[in-house]
């Protein structure tokens, strides 16, 4: 079946340490991106990418990296530098060639940190 | 930067009632999708707006897009237990092909 994968889907860290959370997707989109969802405030982007080596901060990118070297993959580390890890993270992809693509969610990655 | 608001937060109806989400964007988008999210699920796509003045259905969903192109409203019929879930507004002004800004969503519950 077509669609995107996430792992982990709960992930428990101790403040201070780097964590990554893996995205694949096998939809052949060229566009990914990385949401942050936490109870109340919508959907934020994190980082996103239009094309394979190639990506863009979002609004919230403080703390994050990011890297597309596959099209399939786009892995976010949420580093020691993001004051407030604890959330739900959301990854996604859409057919780049317009600007009308819809997204296409993963089930997400729910990280706390202790 | 844009900013797209989305109200009421939270709405309780009673089944068989109706209910309405408004989404209002700070600048005029090319276009606007709405999403919903089941309890502990993931969003997924309902449907796209693009032209001025646009309303679609799908069943008992009604979607409008205001004649300004900056406003945008999710209206269901006769609310069913099925219909439970966060509904998202999300909005990309022209000239930016890849990023949707998200209302924050209202929370539907419904009363069997």
């Amino acid at each position: 079946d077509g669609g995107i994968t996430q792992s982990p889907k709960y992930l428990f860290r101790k403040e201070g340490q780097n964590v990554t959370l893996s995205c694949e997707q096998n939809l052949n989109h060229d566009a990914m991106y990385w949401y942050r969802q936490d109870p109340g405030q919508g959907l934020r982007l994190i980082y996103y990418s239009q094309i394979v080596n190639d990506f863009q901060k979002g609004d919230i990118a403080e703390g994050y990296s990011v890297s597309r070297e596959k099209k399939e993959s786009f892995p976010l580390t949420v580093t020691s530098a993001q004051k407030n890890p604890t959330a739900f993270y959301l990854c996604a992809s859409s057919i780049a060639t317009t600007n009308t693509g819809e997204l296409f969610f993963g089930e997400g990655s729910r990280l706390t940190v202790l | 930067g844009q900013q797209v608001m989305q109200i009421p937060q939270y709405q309780h109806v009673q089944e068989g009632e109706d209910f309405t989400t408004y989404c209002n964007s700070s600048t005029t988008l090319s276009n606007i999708q709405w999403y919903k999210q089941r309890p502990g699920g993931h969003p997924v796509f309902l449907i796209q707006l693009v032209k001025s003045g646009e309303v679609k259905k799908q069943k008992r969903l009604t979607f409008q897009f205001g004649e300004a192109k900056k406003n945008s409203s999710l209206h269901i019929t006769a609310t069913q237990t099925t219909d439970v879930g966060t509904y998202f507004c999300a909005g990309r002004s022209g000239g930016s092909n890849y990023k949707l800004t998200f209302g924050k969503g209202t929370l539907l519950t419904v009363n069997p």
